[in-house]
């Protein structure tokens, strides 16, 4: 079975704080994926990496940064954290192109809140 | 890139079949039609996906019209498990990266 797996369920920071969200797959997969979701927004893309080291902006790429040192882990930073970055965060992946698969495989999420 | 219209939420009951309406009038030849299912609390998970034949595995059946500017999502026996918020999406074939575009979704409501 696929999984991916993020360093916690709940988080809970104070604004101005540096936050780490790791994230880690075990399918080989190339793509990685940041999403935020919010009620009413839906899910919106944050980053992308289509390998190590490479990251590609998404739709909301503002108040992020992104890191990829290892095929398997894909980090999402927020360089000082905002009320309005509290959110849901989720992780994907997936392999690149419909030869190997098409699918995105989700994380279970993390509930971030800046207080 | 083509945007999918979906209602915001449907009702069924428990163990009859459930049919979920996805319009993409701006469809193009290379767009494959993706659903995504998201239960509560958790994070999306694939359903099935298709390109112009109708296609079947062990969650749902994927029905798509011969114009290919709708399809519909089966759930051939609707569980309480299957309550969750349904996302119809389109993906391009050249979209290597498989990057998805999130739309609103369908919330399910399942009644025992």
């Amino acid at each position: 079975d696929v999984k991916v797996t993020q360093s916690s369920r709940y988080l809970v920071k104070r604004t101005g704080e540096k936050v780490f969200l790791e994230c880690v797959q075990d399918m080989d997969h190339e793509n990685m994926f940041w999403y935020r979701q919010d009620p009413g927004l839906g899910l919106r893309l944050i980053y992308f990496s289509y390998d190590v080291k490479m990251k590609e902006k998404g739709d909301i790429p503002e108040g992020y940064s992104v890191s990829r040192e290892k095929k398997e882990r894909f980090s999402l930073i927020l360089e000082s954290a905002s009320t309005n970055q509290t959110s849901m965060y989720l992780c994907a992946s997936s392999f690149t192109g419909m030869g190997k698969g098409y699918e995105q495989y989700f994380g279970p999420g993390t509930r971030l809140t800046v207080t | 890139d083509a945007k999918t219209t979906q209602p915001n939420s449907m009702e069924s009951n428990e163990e009859e079949p459930v049919h979920l309406p996805c319009n993409h009038s701006t469809i193009s030849g290379t767009d494959y039609i993706h659903w995504y299912r998201q239960l509560p609390s958790q994070g999306p998970e694939y359903v099935i996906h298709g390109l112009t034949s109708n296609v079947n595995n062990r969650m749902a059946s994927l029905a798509i019209a011969e114009d290919r500017k709708s399809s519909t999502l089966i759930l051939h026996r609707a569980t309480l498990r299957d309550a969750a918020v349904y996302y119809c999406i389109l993906r391009d074939f050249y979209n290597a990266g498989n990057m998805l575009t999130f739309g609103g979704g369908t919330r399910l409501m399942v009644k025992p």
